[in-house]
């Protein structure tokens, strides 16, 4: 079982207001990510980093912002929430080193009003 | 960058039958090649992986085969139950320059049922 959190698991929010998708893990990973999911399954990287002050936007084009602060927390905020930022968000963490094992957190589906 | 495609989008066998979904990748360099599978309400989980210095990796129903010329990989799961439901997603991906990063990139995904 990976040790990777993300609150909360369903969100319904109306349109222009502020939210924060948490995300922490206890596995002392470098290595943070996350993705967009479509309903159509398919994955898509929006942000990543590679440790404490590293920050990296993904293939995505996102109007989201993360930060890492520390090893553990990679919280991703919208300023102001659109229908159009309806989706599944999911985080996950690797470690550091070659290409490893990515372990995802069971996602947040939000939902914009 | 990197383009990895998938095929089929979705995919029906019957129980007891196997299943075989494929990925091709754009990017010689890629050299590390996962597979996961996410299960309803729940994030991907790694099931096999392959690195490209092999050609074929077995984990019980499990297999993956690589072929590095034509750059495509394959998931082989056989004896299908129906607790295999679910989302298959491949990955590519290289080794970053500093050694330490390395971005999947994933496939568009395989709904996978076994039917009774």
């Amino acid at each position: 079982e990976a040790d990777i959190y993300q609150t909360p698991r369903y969100l319904v929010i109306g349109t222009g207001k502020k939210i924060t998708l948490e995300c922490s893990q206890t596995m002392g990973h470098d290595k943070m990510y996350w993705y967009q999911q479509d309903p159509g399954m398919e994955l898509h990287l929006i942000h990543y980093s590679y440790g404490v002050n590293s920050t990296e936007k993904g293939d995505l084009s996102s109007e989201s912002t993360v930060s890492r602060i520390r090893t553990e927390h990679f919280p991703l905020t919208l300023e102001s929430a659109r229908p159009s930022h309806t989706s599944q968000y999911l985080c996950a963490s690797s470690e550091w080193g070659g290409n490893t094992e990515a372990f995802f957190g069971q996602g947040t589906r939000l939902t914009v009003v | 960058g990197e383009n990895v495609e998938q095929h089929p989008s979705t995919l029906s066998v019957q129980e007891g039958d196997s299943a075989v979904i494929k990925c091709t990748y754009s990017d010689s360099a890629s050299n590390y090649f996962p597979w996961y599978k996410q299960e309803l309400g729940k994030g991907p989980q790694l099931i096999i992986d392959i690195r490209s210095n092999v050609g074929e990796k077995k984990d019980q129903r499990i297999a993956v085969t690589l072929n590095k010329t034509a750059k495509h990989f394959s998931l082989h799961i056989t004896e299908t139950q129906p607790e295999d439901s679910a989302v298959y997603f491949c990955a590519a991906s290289m080794r970053g320059l500093t050694g330490g990063g390395n971005k999947l990139t994933f496939g568009t995904g395989t709904q996978l049922k076994v039917e009774l």
